[in-house]
């Protein structure tokens, strides 16, 4: 279970913090995802990076914002969130010739209050 | 957009018992379909998956099956246990490596 991390597993941020995500893959994938998961909803796939482009949720709000540095990490920058973006928030890779099985990291509990 | 619908949202089933979850995809050009198991507190996993070039596929108690013709897919479970609890989801392929999810079934296996 370490082949996808993420930290920190609980997060409780007022709407004026800044905080990031981080996720953290040993698979050699090369395509890395963020979802957003709340009760009864389909995952919802927010940004998307491969080796060849980024990909993102146009219904994404702006507050936040991705950082891919290098295939292995990716990071989800978090500011002025609203009580609404409380949610799980899940990392996932995958070989991005595929389609191949995604592999999730274990998730960020987020609370906005 | 494309969607994937998937039913049911609830699935009650007495220990020994099949469960069967179905799902709707609306891209036909979708070609790997995956299902995933989520259990209370931890991080969705994948149990089964199938291509469009396969109708079926078994692994032990579970199967998928697919008709590309009507643009569904479905699990089944065989002999359920208790540990087969939890929530399931199916999703399907767009382009080479995205996929859009179904909204889930919470599987419950009554002892």
């Amino acid at each position: 279970e370490t082949g996808v991390t993420q930290t920190p597993r609980h997060l409780v941020m007022g709407m004026t913090n800044k905080k990031s995500l981080k996720c953290e893959q040993h698979l050699g994938h090369n395509a890395m995802y963020w979802y957003k998961q709340s009760a009864k909803k389909p995952l919802e796939l927010m940004f998307v990076y491969s080796l060849e482009e980024r990909v993102e949720n146009n219904s994404v709000p702006s507050r936040f914002s991705p950082e891919c540095p290098n295939s292995s990490h990716l990071f989800l920058h978090l500011h002025t969130l609203q009580p609404e973006d409380s949610a799980l928030y899940l990392c996932a890779s995958s070989q991005d010739s595929g389609p191949y099985e995604q592999y999730f990291g274990p998730g960020t509990r987020l609370t906005v209050t | 957009g494309e969607n994937v619908e998937q039913h049911p949202s609830t699935l009650s089933v007495q220990e020994g018992d099949s469960a069967v979850i179905k799902c709707t995809y609306s891209d036909s050009a979708s070609n790997y379909f995956p299902w995933y198991k989520q259990e209370l507190g931890k991080r969705p996993q994948l149990i089964i998956d199938i291509r469009s070039n396969v109708g079926e596929k078994k692994d032990q108690r579970i199967a998928v099956t697919l008709n590309k013709t009507a643009k569904h897919f479905s699990l089944h479970i065989t002999e359920t246990q208790p540990e087969d609890s939890a929530v399931y989801f199916c999703a399907a392929s767009i382009g080479n490596y995205q996929l859009i999810w179904g909204a889930g079934t919470k599987l419950i296996i009554k002892p």
